[in-house]
C-alpha cells in the first residue's frame, strides 16, 4: 500500500523553529518529486514546497529563507526544516507525493500534522 | 496571475448533475488536478490531467479542460449524499517552479 505519514508538529512560540517529516511506504520514493502543503484550520490549500527526485528545491514566497526541504532517498523520508516561525504559520501540514514530475498531481497524501505558533 | 479562481460553494440536488469550474494562468499550460476535501480528512485526488480517474473514484467523476484556454471543470454525474465535501483545483503556475491551489469549492448535496 502506498503510504505517507507525517510527524513533527506541536506548539511553538513564534520565532522559534520546527522539523516535520514525511515516511513513504509502498513505492520507490527515490524516483518521486515530494511536497508540503499546508491548511489553516477551516481555510483552502496552499502549496509550501518541493522537492524534485533529484534534490532540487522549490518554495512558495510566504516561507522561502525560513523553511528548508529535504530528503533522506536511504530511509524513503523528506523533511521541512520550519525557522522564524510566524502566528501565520499555524496549520495542518500535509505531505504528498507528485504522481507525474511537473504535473502538480498530488496522490496520495500523509493524514496531516498540526503545526501551532502562539505564545 | 499565479491564482486558480473557483465558485467559493455550489449546491446541486440528489441525483443530479454538478460542474465545477477552476481558472488561471497555469491551466493554460498544464492540466490541472481535483481533488476531495472531507472534514478532518486529507484531500482524496479525484480527475488528473486531461481526463483521468485515480484507482477507486468512481467514473461519476469527470474532469474536461479548455487547452489552449484557461479554465478546467470537474463533472460530477448523477450526486451522491457522499459527494458532499470540499473541492479543490490545482495546477502547476504559468513559471512551471510552483504549484497552485484554488479557493476550493463547497459542495452541498440537497
Amino acid at each position: 500500500e502506498v503510504q505517507l505519514v507525517e510527524s513533527g508538529g506541536g506548539l511553538v512560540q513564534p520565532g522559534g523553529s520546527l522539523r516535520l517529516s514525511c515516511i513513504a511506504s509502498g513505492f520507490n520514493f527515490n524516483t518521486y518529486d515530494m511536497h508540503w502543503v499546508r491548511q489553516v484550520p477551516g481555510k483552502g490549500l496552499e502549496w509550501v514546497s518541493g522537492v524534485t527526485s533529484a534534490g532540487d528545491t522549490f518554495y512558495s514566497n510566504s516561507v522561502k529563507g525560513r523553511f528548508t526541504v529535504s530528503r533522506d532517498n536511504g530511509r524513503n523520508s523528506f523533511h521541512l526544516q520550519m525557522n522564524s516561525l510566524r502566528d501565520e504559520d499555524t496549520a495542518v501540514y500535509f505531505c504528498a507525493r507528485e504522481t507525474v514530475t511537473m504535473s502538480g498531481w498530488f496522490d496520495p497524501w500523509g493524514q496531516g500534522t498540526l503545526v501551532t505558533v502562539s505564545s | 496571475s499565479s491564482e486558480l479562481t473557483q465558485d467559493p460553494a455550489v449546491s446541486v440536488a440528489l441525483g443530479q448533475t454538478v460542474r465545477i469550474t477552476c481558472q488561471g494562468d497555469g491551466l493554460s499550460k498544464y492540466f490541472g488536478s481535483w481533488y476531495q476535501q472531507k472534514p478532518g480528512q486529507a484531500p482524496v485526488l479525484v480527475i488528473y490531467g486531461r481526463n483521468n480517474r485515480p484507482s477507486g473514484i468512481p467514473d461519476r467523476f469527470s474532469g474536461s479542460g479548455s487547452n489552449p484556454g484557461n479554465t478546467a471543470s470537474l463533472t460530477i454525474t448523477g450526486v451522491q449524499a457522499e459527494d458532499e465535501a470540499e473541492y479543490y483545483c490545482n495546477s502547476r503556475d504559468s513559471t512551471g517552479d510552483h504549484v497552485v491551489f484554488g479557493g476550493g469549492t463547497k459542495l452541498t448535496v440537497l
